[in-house]
């Protein structure tokens, strides 16, 4: 079946970096966008990225564009996110997600890792 | 970021009716932007619910229904039940090349 499972999470300092990985598995993820969603504690979804089947395009929402960077292996089925310059707002469960097919939709995503940035 | 506007909670009695609204903007919804509704249950990822406005993915119950007009959506659970009680999420996109997330609806059932 199709699963995401995401890892990397974990306590940094502000202004530190952290690489999240997502690994894909039971479909082809060459022929999937793929983004990543957070969702700070106690709080609502955040798109945050996304990356197309190739990876030759790439969208960021303003809140971490320029610090936060997506990229995608898929001879590896592998998705990530490499994070800079965190902040305390940056705490969150970050999700992966496949993107629906010509449907700008999720479906599904991974169990999420947390993401503390605290001093 | 947008962000489209939901009621913050909703409640309802087994065996009732809720509906959840989900308003947005003439750059997201109202620009011809399907609308997507996820589940998320206590402590797990979200699920998708409802896609393209109105249409449920197989294995989610017909107690769930969609719908959109204008610059609104709206989901309707008919026949409230206790495994109901979650959090529900609309989603679109912008014109803004950004997805954008509803605020979040806290369904209870009584």
């Amino acid at each position: 079946q199709v699963q995401l499972v995401e890892s990397g999470g974990g306590l940094v300092k502000p202004g530190g970096s952290l690489r999240l990985s997502c690994a894909a598995s039971g479909f082809t993820f060459s022929d999937y966008y793929m983004s990543w969603i957070r969702q700070a504690p106690g709080k609502g979804l955040e798109w945050v990225s996304y990356i197309s089947s190739s990876g030759s395009t790439i969208y960021y929402a303003d809140s971490v564009k320029g610090r936060f960077t997506i990229s995608r292996d898929n001879a590896k089925n592998s998705l990530y996110l490499q994070m800079n310059s965190l902040r305390a707002e940056d705490t969150a469960v970050y999700y992966c997600a496949r993107d629906g097919v010509g449907v700008e939709l999720f479906d599904p995503w991974g169990q999420g890792t947390l993401v503390t940035v605290s001093s | 970021q947008s962000v489209l506007t939901q009621p913050p909670s909703v409640s309802g009695a087994p065996g009732q009716r809720v509906t959840i609204s989900c308003t947005g903007s003439s750059s997201n919804i109202g620009a011809g932007y399907d609308v997507h509704w996820y589940q998320q249950l206590p402590g797990t990822a979200p699920k998708l619910l409802i896609y393209g406005n109105s249409n449920r993915p197989s294995g989610v119950p017909d107690r769930f229904s969609g719908s959109k007009s204008g610059t609104s959506a709206s989901l309707a659970i008919t026949g409230l039940q206790a495994e109901d009680e979650a959090d529900y999420y609309c989603q679109s996109y912008d014109s803004s090349l950004s997805y954008v997330f509803g605020t979040g609806t806290k369904v209870t059932v009584l």
